[in-house]
């Protein structure tokens, strides 16, 4: 089945380290996004990308960055993680029109 | 920009008992509305969603009823389940984008 897989599912770091998340999907979609999930706080927009050219910052996308590679690939990037970076994050896709995403398995992510 | 309030934060019924989660947002050009299931340790999945140009859609035991006037829309569950426990987001297309509620968790208890 067509999916959307990110890697990797849990990551422990240190304050200070940079680390990067990766997210493929194999769903054929143009549009990717990443999202923080923190408890209380719903879904929060970090970054989109609506093709490979095309990087656009969310409402939260200070201290990271991101990547597409490909169609198919998009990573996020903490230059320099810090502990209350710590969350749930979820990659997810869609396409043009009135449709909804297809998330990821997400990345359980903590900074100590 | 576009707000998204949703309530309750959290819901406990009685399994059979029906379970009725309420979003309002606040710009009228918003025309298309998603709710997404949680279950734990997992990741969001679309279980229903609703067009403006509709007032209410059924899914077996979900349904979603809009009222673009108010600016509301609901999700309903009946005879819920066990299995129907989990945390439930709306989430409303805003521009070319959507803006998710802080999520509701629902317990049905046996």
């Amino acid at each position: 089945d067509a999916d959307v897989t990110q890697t990797p599912r849990n990551r422990i770091t240190k304050t200070g380290k940079r680390i990067m998340l990766e997210c493929s999907q194999t769903k054929g979609h143009d549009r990717m996004y990443w999202y923080r999930q923190d408890p209380g706080l719903g879904l929060r927009l970090i970054y989109y990308s609506f093709d490979v050219k095309d990087i656009n910052k969310g409402e939260i996308s200070d201290g990271y960055s991101v990547s597409r590679q490909a169609q198919a690939k998009f990573s996020l990037s903490l230059e320099s993680a810090i502990p209350n970076q710590t969350a749930l994050y979820f990659c997810a896709t869609g396409r043009d029109g009135n449709y909804g995403y297809t998330f990821g398995s997400g990345t359980r992510l903590t900074v100590v | 920009g576009e707000n998204v309030e949703q309530h309750p934060s959290t819901l406990s019924v009685q399994e059979g008992d029906s379970a009725v989660i309420k979003c309002t947002y606040s710009d009228s050009a918003s025309n298309y509305f998603p709710w997404y299931k949680q279950e734990l340790g997992k990741r969001p999945q679309l279980i229903i969603d609703i067009r403006s140009n509709v007032g209410e859609k059924k899914d077996q035991r979900i349904a979603v009823t809009l009222n673009k006037t108010a600016k509301h829309f609901s999700l309903h569950i009946t005879e819920t389940q066990p299995e129907d426990s989990a945390v439930y987001f709306c989430a409303v297309r805003y521009g070319q984008n959507f803006v998710f509620g802080p999520g509701t968790r629902l317990s049905v208890l046996p």
